[in-house]
């Protein structure tokens, strides 16, 4: 899986949008870019994926570059529980390995 | 529909001793997957595997370590003669699918292991 690159941390108000960047400039044609988030003593949680266009779900949007070298998971009002370590992935469609390869990811705190 | 179980929740072991963890998938899952993470670390993926088979583990210690997935009952993750360095929170996951079907996966709360 090819990689991604991701601030370390971020901070957001409560009830604000939040923007969470990821690039993966190596990034090839059969790659999903997948997000999970894991919140303090829990496992990791699905929260969105694409290939190309933007796509949104109860939980998330997300948007992808037009050369998808990079993209951003949208919270649209964040709240306290939110604040979780973010986790920017890409899958290869058709690969022969199920895993999914996690980095340091971006850990996001909320204020109040 | 349950998610995916982890137990014990949490497992003291002595230097030397054993530990089993164990992992229930998701019903419908067949793919099963454990990921091992050190405090202030990211996952670390161990071992991948389907009902029966070990279909990945090169992220799995040479020795001490070993995975299983039955035909029935929970996959299993062992560590034999623990050691300090062992002490971690260990995932496990489930898919339906694989990669090529572009499956997600659902995780368990973990196993907090603590080797004294």
């Amino acid at each position: 899986d090819a990689k991604t690159t991701q601030p370390n941390s971020m901070e957001s108000n409560e009830e604000e949008p939040v923007h969470l960047p990821c690039n993966h400039s190596t990034i090839s044609g059969t790659d999903y870019i997948h997000w999970y988030r894991q919140l303090p003593s829990q496992g990791p949680e699905y929260v969105i994926h694409g290939l190309t266009s933007n796509v949104n779900n109860r939980m998330a949007s997300l948007a992808i570059a037009e050369d998808r070298k990079s993209s951003t998971l949208i919270l649209h009002r964040a709240t306290l529980r939110d604040a979780a370590v973010y986790y920017c992935i890409l899958r290869m469609y058709g690969g022969s390995q199920g895993n999914l390869i996690f980095g340091k990811g971006t850990k996001l705190s909320v204020k109040p | 529909n349950a998610g995916v179980m982890q137990n014990p929740r949490h497992l003291v072991r002595r230097r030397g001793q054993e530990a089993r963890l164990r992992c229930s998938p998701m019903k419908g899952h067949s793919h099963v997957y454990w990921y091992r993470q050190l405090p202030e670390e990211g996952l670390k993926f161990m071992v991948y595997l389907q009902k029966e088979n070990i279909i990945d583990e090169s992220g799995m210690p040479k020795e001490r370590f070993s995975a299983e997935f039955p035909k029935e009952g929970p996959s299993i993750l062992r560590i034999q003669q623990v050691v300090r360095g062992d002490s971690a929170a260990y995932f496990c996951a489930s898919s339906h699918g694989t990669a090529a079907t572009n499956e997600k996966l659902f995780f368990g709360s973990g196993t907090q292991l603590s080797v004294l």
